[in-house]
């Protein structure tokens, strides 16, 4: 049950684009299209903002989008915009009893 | 309206126990897939356990064997039997709904903190 890893953190200026990108194992994300992203600020619980590798749901900005190949998954981020800035996760179904794994975490700073 | 309130949280002694509750509200615990997800001060998410909405149930290596998953359909209620904690169990406890066990997690609670610690 090995996390997936991530890049500590990002940065970007407002307006800009970012890719954050959650590379795991052909055991986890390279064996299904089930990859979800999730934002969080401080102190606040997760929220989701892509689901099964490129799926937003409802009331999520069309600026974020999410695509996969191979083990890497990755979530972009157009037009950056002050309140992006949190940390992103990237979680991957494992199969039925790992279940899930999550990525180390990365963190979004707006310069 | 989708609700999930944990509880049950607080300061224990390294080998001590602890349950935790979840009471979910706008939805059926029982149809879905729920897990419970912790995040230690500073650190990122980690899965702890799921049980499938057909009563099968998992945990990371982490807490196997010391962590137990059920759920009160009565109540509509979520629960973590939490045994044997340690200091590394420290986190945040939130519980998380799945709707298709498909490890994606739309809702979550807000959280109840464990402090393990003498």
């Amino acid at each position: 049950q090995s996390a997936l890893t991530q890049p500590a953190s990002v940065s970007g200026s407002p307006g800009q684009s970012i890719t954050i990108s959650c590379t795991g194992t052909s055991s986890d994300v390279g064996s299904y299209n089930l990859v979800s992203w999730y934002q969080q600020h401080p102190g606040k619980a997760p929220k989701l903002m892509i689901y099964e590798v490129s799926k937003r749901p409802s009331g999520v900005s069309n600026r974020f989008s999410g695509s996969k190949s191979g083990n890497t998954a990755s979530l972009t981020i157009s037009g950056l915009q002050a309140e992006d800035e949190a940390d992103y996760y990237c979680c991957s179904y494992a199969g039925s009893s790992t279940y899930v794994v999550f990525g180390g975490g990365t963190k979004l700073t707006v310069l | 309206e989708v609700q999930l309130v944990e509880s049950g949280g607080g300061l224990v002694q390294p080998g001590g126990s602890l349950r935790l509750s979840c009471a979910a509200s706008g939805f059926t615990v029982s149809s879905n897939y729920m897990s419970w997800v912790r995040q230690a001060p500073g650190k990122g998410l980690e899965w702890v356990s799921v049980i499938y909405s057909g009563g099968s149930t998992y945990y990371a290596d982490s807490v196997k064997g010391r962590f137990t998953i059920s759920r009160d359909n009565s109540k509509n209620t979520l629960y973590l039997q939490m045994n044997s904690l340690r200091a590394e169990d420290t986190a945040v406890y939130y519980c998380a709904r799945d709707s298709i066990g498909s490890g994606s997690y739309y809702y979550w609670g807000q959280g109840t903190l464990v402090t393990v610690s003498s």
